[in-house]
């Protein structure tokens, strides 16, 4: 299974939503993660199965789609979310898509 | 509490076999449902998913690199190793070994890594 994401990067502000969009090369159902990376940190996941929010991952992080298009959405970025953020499909082995970073505007 | 900490060399090199080992507490590779799975990640680059090792010793490779790689469990040392054949500096990166994580009730077929170790550079260098 093939995953890109979209985009690559982006520059957003504090207080901004912001979308990244993560899609497969053949239909997964809503087998579908989210992590999220800070420099030199190991990834920590933040939703499964598409649009599960892992415990203690604040609200204004969701999760949509299924098939072969996902969304990862966060509500009012704060300070703490500049991060890169990786999809992972565990349908047929857990393949990571090539990353979103996200930065300061 | 789960904790894994990988370990091995920092430096190999080309055409050597790499050697890592997983150490990790706070549960057993011998409970059914339990899996540790290996990661890496060359320096600024994405995640790539290596190898996952199951409960009952099921055994699952990246098909682009499963020629090269073995993964093995030692129950009663609560280890994981991961060899990796015919190094290239191509495969210098980070080597991050993870819990398999699923979810419970109707969601138990859903699967993710966490934690994860602290992950280990590996440089591939002559």
């Amino acid at each position: 299974i093939q995953m890109t994401q979209s985009p690559s990067s982006l520059s957003a502000s504090v207080g901004d939503t912001v979308s990244i969009t993560c899609r497969t090369s053949q239909r997964i159902s809503i087998y579908l993660n989210w992590y999220q990376q800070k420099p030199g940190k190991a990834p920590k996941p933040l939703i499964y199965a598409a649009s599960n929010l892992q415990d203690g991952v604040p609200s204004r992080f969701s999760g949509s789609g299924s098939g072969t298009d996902f969304t990862l959405t966060i509500s009012s970025l704060q300070p703490e979310d500049f991060a890169t953020y990786y999809c992972q499909e565990s349908y047929s082995s857990f393949t990571f898509g090539p990353g979103t970073k996200v930065d300061i505007k | 509490q789960i904790t894994l900490k990988e370990s091995g060399p920092a430096l190999v090199k080309p055409t050597q076999t790499l050697t890592l080992t997983c150490t990790f507490s706070g549960f057993s590779l011998s409970t059914s449902g339990v899996g540790v799975g290996w990661i890496r990640q060359p320096p600024g680059k994405a995640l790539e998913w290596l190898a996952l090792i199951y409960w009952d010793d099921d055994k699952r490779y990246n098909p682009s690199l499963k020629s090269r790689l073995t993964i093995a469990k030692d129950t009663s040392k609560n280890q994981v190793v991961l060899t990796m054949t015919n190094m290239d500096p191509v495969d210098t990166a980070t080597y991050y070994c993870a819990h398999r994580r699923h979810g419970s009730g109707s969601n138990y077929g859903f699967n993710w890594f966490d934690p994860w170790g602290q992950g280990t550079l590996v440089t591939v260098s002559s």
